[in-house]
């Protein structure tokens, strides 16, 4: 079955540390987003990336860092210079260059402070 | 500020009753609009995509409209069932190919049986 695959489902961050949330897709689809979720808010984009070795920064990129070596994988890492972390991060993916395609979505990763 | 905003935040009913939400988005730069579900404990998942003013799409008992002129959605759902229990989750595509989409922060429907 093709999809997105998100890990690991829960992440403890203690103060100073770096985390990295991993995204894998077997959809082989170009496009793939990082977003956060607070309560009482809408999803917001912190990454995107619509090619291997080439990504853009969303609306709520810093502290945050993303890399595309590979198709399949796009991890995001939630860097001490994030002050508030805690939240749920969902992954997406989409085929690239097509706008009225619908985004395909993982379980998401909740990540607490300890 | 560009902003997508839904209504009601919550809303709850009984089963069979007939419901339907609001997404209000820019009229500006429009690409697309969307509309997910969004299931506790799942991933959300895609309902409908709709790029033409005056569009209607229906998928069962969920049908959806759009007015990109005026920059409003409706999503209806006929005949309310627990099953359609859920956050309902709209998003705007402003920017084209880049599918960069801005989300509304939704509209969770609680079913009563």
């Amino acid at each position: 079955d093709g999809g997105i695959t998100q890990s690991p489902k829960y992440l403890f961050r203690k103060e100073g540390q770096n985390v990295t949330l991993s995204c894998e897709q077997n959809l082989n689809h170009d496009a793939m987003y990082w977003y956060r979720q607070d309560p009482g808010q809408g999803l917001r984009l912190i990454y995107y990336s619509q090619i291997v070795n080439d990504f853009q920064k969303g609306d709520i990129a810093e502290g945050y860092s993303v890399s595309r070596e590979k198709k399949e994988s796009f991890p995001l890492t939630v860097t001490s210079a994030q002050k508030n972390p805690t939240a749920f991060y969902l992954c997406a993916s989409t085929r690239e260059g097509v706008p009225n395609q619908s985004q395909h979505f993982g379980d998401g990763t909740r990540l607490s402070i300890l | 500020i560009l902003n997508v905003e839904q209504s009601p935040q919550s809303l709850h009913v009984q089963e069979g009753d007939s419901t339907n939400f609001t997404c209000s988005f820019p009229s500006s730069n429009f690409y697309a609009l969307h509309w997910y579900r969004w299931e506790t404990a799942k991933s959300p998942e895609a309902l409908f995509v709709m790029t033409l003013n005056g569009d209607e799409k229906k998928k069962g008992r969920i049908s959806a409209t759009l007015n990109t002129k005026e920059g409003y959605s409706y999503l209806y759902i006929k005949g309310s069932q627990p099953e359609d229990s859920a956050t309902y989750l709209c998003a705007w595509n402003g920017s084209g190919n880049t599918g960069k989409l801005i989300f509304g922060q939704g509209t969770t429907l609680q079913v009563k049986p």
